[in-house]
């Protein structure tokens, strides 16, 4: 069963706006996530990561939001560009357990 | 030049065939991994490496087996391949040394494998 869940498998956004990406977890043991950003025909690149002794982590113009009461992180990409369409992974990890257990992506399309 | 690299790219090969995928890496991590990502489900973990002397199985190694012949190669076999090992195949890596949180890992571009 999977225990990292990304329910929209499509976002469509325009050029300068928000985009906002949703990842729910179910093990309560996970306290690391993160996001991975992927290209056609290229493998997965680290975008950016939180513990969970945090609420807020924020990269330039990427900011994950985790609520462990709820189980649940979001990515907030502002604002989005062209070059942002791509499919994002969530991850999530357990202390000391170094496997990660990823989510099945959400494909991004930026509209001009 | 690439800091992990996985040959091949792209293999087609026929059912009950021995298939081997390599993986390279220049990082100078401990740590290696083996995915295959099948449309709508992310990337599952078929087999990992914290140095040389251990292998380990993930979520879906039957069908799979793993060598780590030095600390910058990992390869993965498929001793008699199947339809449904028609996937892409990722290898990545990570540093267990690098301080502080190491789940971050680093992924070669895949390998597109079908089997026919």
């Amino acid at each position: 069963d999977q225990q990292v869940k990304q329910n929209s498998p499509s976002l469509s956004v325009q050029e300068g706006r928000i985009s906002i990406l949703n990842c729910d977890y179910t093990n309560s043991m996970f306290d690391y996530f993160l996001w991975y950003k992927k290209y056609p025909a290229e493998g997965p690149t680290f975008l950016i990561s939180i513990s969970s002794i945090k609420d807020k982590n924020e990269d330039g113009r990427f900011t994950v939001f985790l609520n462990k009461s709820a189980k649940h992180l979001s990515l907030h990409i502002v604002p989005s560009q062209p070059g942002d369409s791509a499919v994002y992974f969530c991850a999530a990890s357990e202390s000391n357990d170094y496997k990660l257990s990823f989510g099945a992506g959400t494909t991004v399309t930026v509209r001009a | 030049d690439a800091d992990v690299t996985q040959t091949p790219r792209n293999r087609i090969t026929k059912t009950g065939k021995r298939i081997m995928l390599e993986c390279s890496q220049t990082k100078g991590h401990d740590r290696m991994y083996w995915y295959r990502q099948d449309p709508g489900l992310g990337l599952q973990l078929i087999y990992y490496s914290f140095d040389v002397k251990d292998i380990n199985k993930g979520e879906i190694s039957d069908g799979y087996s793993v060598s780590r012949q030095a600390q910058a190669k990992f390869s993965l076999s498929l001793e008699s391949a199947i339809p449904n090992q028609t996937a892409l195949y990722f290898c990545a890596t990570s540093d267990s040394l690098a301080g502080g949180r190491t789940d971050t890992q680093y992924f070669g571009p895949g390998t597109r494998l079908t089997v026919l």
